[in-house]
C-alpha cells in the first residue's frame, strides 16, 4: 500500500520560529512537492523536487525554502514564520510523467497555526 | 500559464441523486492530463478520476465518470447515485505533459458537495 507520511497533523508556532515540516514517502517516487491549502484558493505549490537535491520553485516559494537529502524525504522549511503562514501545508508525491503512472499521492496534511 | 477554475463553491445534491461538478480549464499546451480530487472532513485528498487530453473517450471509474469536452476546455465530473459519504471538497486539476512540467498539478478553487439524506 502506497504511504506519504507528514510528520506533524497539528502544529502552532509563534511568529519568527523556524518551522520545519518533513514528508516522507515509501514508493521510491522521483517527485515531491508541497502545497498549501487556503479556503477559496485551492492548492497552490510551494515548491517541488524532482531528483534528490534538486528544487525547483512554484507558484507561492516567497518566506519558504526546502531540502532533500534523502529520495524518500522531503523537508518545507519555514525560515521565520509568520501569521500569514498559517495554513495547510499538504505534501504528495509522483512518478515522472511518461512513466505510466500519472497519479499525485497526497499525505495527511499538516495544519499549521503561527500565532 | 495553465488555470483551472471551478465556479461553484458549493453544491447540494439528494441523496441517489447525480449531480455535476463543473470545471474549466485554459492552458496552450496540447498534451495535458485531467484529475479530480476528493477532500473529505478528515483532510486527505483522494484521486477519483483521471483524464488524458488525447483520450478518445470519457473517463469512468464506477459511479464517477468525467464528461471531458476538449473544444469548450471542460472537464465535469459526474457522480451517480449520490451517497452521504460524498459529502466532501472535490478538486479539478490539470498537469501538463511537458518534459519540464515534471507532474506539477494546477488545482481549482474547489466545490464542496453536501449529500442530504
Amino acid at each position: 500500500d502506497v504511504k506519504v507520511t507528514q510528520s506533524s497533523r497539528y502544529l502552532v508556532k509563534r511568529t519568527g520560529e523556524k518551522v520545519f515540516l518533513e514528508c516522507v514517502q515509501d514508493m521510491d517516487h522521483e517527485n515531491m512537492f508541497w502545497y498549501r491549502q487556503d479556503p477559496g484558493l485551492g492548492l497552490r505549490l510551494i515548491y517541488f523536487s524532482y531528483d534528490v537535491k534538486m528544487k525547483e520553485k512554484g507558484d507561492i516559494p516567497e518566506g519558504y525554502s526546502v531540502s532533500r537529502e534523502k529520495k524518500e524525504r522531503f523537508s518545507l522549511i519555514l525560515e521565520s514564520a509568520s501569521t500569514n503562514q498559517t495554513s495547510m501545508y499538504l505534501c504528495a508525491s509522483s512518478l515522472p510523467p511518461g512513466s505510466g503512472s500519472y497519479e499525485q499521492y497526497f499525505g495527511p496534511g499538516t495544519r499549521l497555526t503561527v500565532t | 500559464a495553465q488555470k483551472i477554475t471551478q465556479t461553484q463553491p458549493g453544491m447540494f445534491v439528494q441523496e441517489k441523486e447525480a449531480v455535476t461538478l463543473d470545471c474549466t480549464y485554459d492552458t496552450s499546451d496540447p498534451s495535458y492530463g485531467l484529475f479530480w480530487y476528493k477532500q473529505p472532513s478528515s483532510g486527505e485528498m483522494i484521486f477519483l478520476i483521471y483524464q488524458g487530453s488525447y483520450d478518445q473517450q470519457n473517463a469512468t471509474e464506477g459511479r464517477y465518470s468525467l464528461n471531458f469536452q476538449k473544444a469548450r476546455k471542460s472537464a465535469n465530473l459526474v457522480i451517480s447515485a449520490s451517497q452521504l459519504g460524498d459529502s466532501a471538497m472535490y478538486f479539478c486539476a490539470m498537469r501538463n505533459a511537458g518534459g519540464t512540467s515534471y507532474g506539477k498539478l494546477t488545482f481549482g478553487q474547489g466545490t464542496i458537495l453536501t449529500v442530504h439524506p
